[in-house]
């Protein structure tokens, strides 16, 4: 079965500033996808970035870095320049397993991000 | 490109109820996943529709049930509601693949008093 394991429940970063949230994710399947959604206090999941398992680069998108590294089976999102809306819930979520289709979605018990002025 | 919508946002419901939630994807998009939040058990995958067809299912008990209808637009029931039945239910929309990226529309916020 799959697992996402996110350990951090709460973080705090000053503005413009970097900040690392952590995420190790565990398949046997070999191909599988994984994401990174943030959840403001609305409720509504915002999708940031995607990495593939066969990717060998890691994905950028704007202010958004994942860092993967597959044989330790992590993908840290990296947000750089901190600004006070990016204060949220932040998910990573695994899609897969791909036998028999379909599209499913992981997901981790999410981290609490806090930007401080 | 309009975004997943859901109806409605907010329902209030008591227990022994059935309730209809209702969820618009992106145009073009032909797969739709719904989701169930709630604080004790996290976010967890209820099913998903294909063209029609239920192509994956979580492990819900069949009070949950969903259908897909031909312009894609999906609706789940859950019947003789119970309190554990509180949360934020999400529906997502994608392509077709299973690597395609879910978009989440803004969630209906159930409460079952």
């Amino acid at each position: 079965a799959q697992k996402i394991t996110q350990t951090q429940p709460g973080m705090f970063v000053q503005e413009k500033e970097a900040v690392t949230l952590d995420c190790t994710y565990d398949t046997s399947d070999p191909s599988y996808g994984l994401f990174w959604y943030k959840q403001p206090s609305s409720g509504e999941m915002i999708f940031l970035i995607y990495q593939g398992s066969y990717d060998q680069q890691n994905a950028t998108e704007g202010r958004y870095s994942l860092n993967f590294q597959k044989a330790r089976k992590s993908a840290n999102l990296v947000i750089s320049a901190s600004q006070l809306g990016d204060s949220a819930m932040y998910f990573c979520a695994m899609s897969g397993p791909f036998t028999g289709g379909g599209n499913k979605l992981t997901f981790g018990t999410g981290t609490q991000l806090k930007v401080e002025l | 490109k309009a975004g997943v919508t859901q109806t409605p946002r907010y329902l209030i419901k008591t227990r022994g109820q059935q309730v209809t939630l209702s969820c618009s994807p992106i145009s073009g998009h032909r797969s739709v996943s719904w989701y169930q939040q709630t604080p004790g058990q996290g976010l967890q995958f209820l099913f998903e529709y294909f063209s029609e067809t239920q192509r994956n299912k979580g492990n819900f008990p069949g009070r949950f049930s969903g259908r897909q209808f031909s312009n894609s637009r999906s609706e789940m029931n859950v019947s003789t509601l119970e309190l554990g039945d509180s949360a934020l239910y999400l529906c997502a929309s994608s392509l077709d693949r299973s690597t395609d990226t879910q978009y989440f529309g803004p969630g209906t916020r159930l409460t079952v008093l």
